[in-house]
C-alpha cells in the first residue's frame, strides 16, 4: 500500500497570511497511463470532506483562486494563499493511482 | 446539482450486520464509480471500496475483505454497503462519493454513523 505522509499536524495561521502543507508518498504517484492521481480535500468542522483540488493542481469547480497544488512523483504541496476564516479545518491528501486508495493523517488549519 | 444522501446508520452490537444505502441525484448515476471512505471518531479518513459504473469490477480495504459488500441499483440510482460480521473497530462515519473523471472523488454524502457496540 502507498503511505501518505503529511506535514504539519497542526497550522495556526494569521488571518490573511499564506498557509502552507505538505503531502509526501512513500511510492511514486504517477499512473502508467501517466497521470498524477493526487488530490486535495477539506474537511469543515462536522462536515464531510469537499473535493479542492485534483490531479495535483486542478481546482475543483467552484473552489477558490487561493488555494494551490503543485508537486510531482512523491512530494506534493497545497498553498493557501491568504487564509480566510471559513479555511479552518483539516486537510487531507488522498492518492489514486493505486488501490487501495490511500489518505494522508490530516493537517489542522487554524486561526492564531 | 449533485447530491448523495445517505441512510442506514445507527446502533448494531458486535458480529451483526448492516446495510447502508446512499441515494443519488442530479447526474447519471450509471456513468461513475462509486466510493465508500469512514471516519472513526476523531480520526482520518480511511478508503473502504469502490465499485466501477457497472458494477463489474468491486476492490475492497483489506481492513474490511470477506464481511464487507459494495453493491448498486442503476435502476434505483442507490449505492449500498452491507456491512456483516460488524466489529467494534468498524465504529465510524461512513460517507459515499462519486468517483468522477479523473480519478477524483468530486461528491460526498452527509455521511452516516454506525456505532458497533454491545
Amino acid at each position: 500500500d502507498i503511505v501518505m505522509t503529511q506535514t504539519p499536524l497542526s497550522s495556526p495561521v494569521t488571518l490573511g497570511q499564506p498557509a502552507s502543507i505538505s503531502c509526501r508518498s512513500s511510492q511514486s504517484l504517477v499512473h502508467s497511463d501517466g497521470d498524477t492521481y493526487l488530490s486535495w480535500l477539506q474537511q469543515r468542522p462536522g462536515q464531510p470532506p469537499r473535493l479542492l483540488i485534483y490531479k495535483i493542481s486542478n481546482r475543483f469547480s467552484g473552489v477558490p483562486d487561493r488555494f494551490s497544488g503543485s508537486g510531482a512523483g512523491t512530494d506534493f504541496t497545497l498553498k493557501i494563499s491568504r487564509v480566510e476564516a471559513e479555511d479552518v479545518g483539516v486537510y487531507y491528501c488522498m492518492q489514486a493511482t493505486q488501490f487501495p486508495l490511500t489518505f494522508g493523517g490530516g493537517t489542522r488549519v487554524e486561526i492564531k | 446539482q449533485v447530491q448523495l444522501v445517505q441512510s442506514g446508520g445507527g446502533v448494531v452490537q458486535p458480529g451483526r450486520s448492516l446495510r447502508l444505502s446512499c441515494a443519488a441525484s442530479g447526474f447519471t448515476f450509471s456513468s461513475n464509480g462509486m466510493h465508500w471512505v469512514r471516519q472513526a471518531p476523531g480520526k482520518g479518513l480511511e478508503w473502504v471500496a469502490v465499485i466501477w459504473y457497472d458494477g463489474s469490477e468491486k476492490y475492497y480495504a483489506d481492513s474490511v475483505k470477506g464481511r464487507f459488500i459494495i453493491s448498486r441499483d442503476n435502476s434505483k440510482n442507490t449505492l449500498y454497503l452491507q456491512m456483516n460480521s460488524l466489529r467494534l473497530e468498524d465504529t465510524a462515519v461512513y460517507y459515499c462519493a462519486r468517483w468522477g473523471w479523473d480519478r477524483r472523488p468530486d461528491y460526498w454524502g452527509q455521511g452516516a454513523l454506525v456505532t458497533v457496540s454491545s
